[in-house]
């Protein structure tokens, strides 16, 4: 079945470091890469998307790049903010999952000042 | 719109009670999803549904969940009886589509079964 590996956290980083999440995907047939955001106390909200190889998502500085011959989807942001602090969840969806979203375990990233 | 609404926020009952959580789809999504949040299993799919009828509720973990849609505005979660190990934030989200199609989630309903 499909399945999500995102690096472990917690990840903690100084304002304007820069930023990398690994995630690497195993999946039937081409699936549709996503990362996902949680901050404190709501519900996850879209961060990014890609939908076929090579495609870059971005979003509000953060970026993730598609790549088939890898199978990796790594969430990069050249300098965070502490308002960047939250947990970001790799996922997909593909066929093989019937387009169910599966999610990695989640990476807690705490920016501080 | 104001989004996916989810109630009660914070659940706190006793082991043996029954639970029903109660969510608000974002209004013209035809998909609504259930999912558990736990620190030991992450976020898992319970049940979704299409337009509404459940389509999939093979990540319902037992009998003692149900989960319906008795009209596109409104879907409740119910654990009866509830045990300690219910203990999670339940989260309801809600799609245009299945495919490729982003999912928006409600702020969760924490539930703490003693």
């Amino acid at each position: 079945g499909d399945s999500v590996t995102q690096m472990e956290g917690p990840v903690t980083l100084s304002e304007e470091a820069f930023l990398t999440i690994n995630c690497t995907y195993t999946a039937t047939g081409y699936p549709s890469l996503f990362w996902y955001v949680q901050y404190p106390g709501e519900g996850l909200q879209l961060l990014l998307k890609a939908t076929k190889a090579d495609d870059k998502g971005s979003n509000k500085g953060f970026e993730a790049t598609y790549r088939k011959e890898t199978t990796s989807f790594h969430l990069e942001k050249g300098s965070v903010q502490v308002s960047d602090s939250a947990v970001y969840f790799c996922a997909l969806t593909s066929g093989g999952s019937n387009y169910k979203l599966t999610f990695g375990k989640g990476t807690l990233l705490t920016v501080n000042p | 719109d104001a989004g996916v609404i989810q109630s009660p926020r914070h659940e706190v009952t006793e082991m043996g009670q029954e639970v029903t959580l109660r969510c608000k789809p974002i209004s013209g999504h035809d998909y609504l999803f259930w999912y558990r949040q736990t620190m030991m299993r992450g976020l898992e799919l319970l049940i979704y549904f299409n337009n509404n009828v459940p389509i999939d509720d093979s990540g319902m973990p037992e009998d003692r969940f149900s989960a319906k849609m008795p009209n596109a505005s409104f879907s409740t979660l119910k654990i009866q009886p509830s045990e300690p190990r219910d203990s999670a934030v339940y989260f309801c989200a809600s799609s245009l589509f299945l495919r490729n199609s982003e999912q928006y989630f409600g702020p969760g309903t924490r539930l703490t079964v003693t």
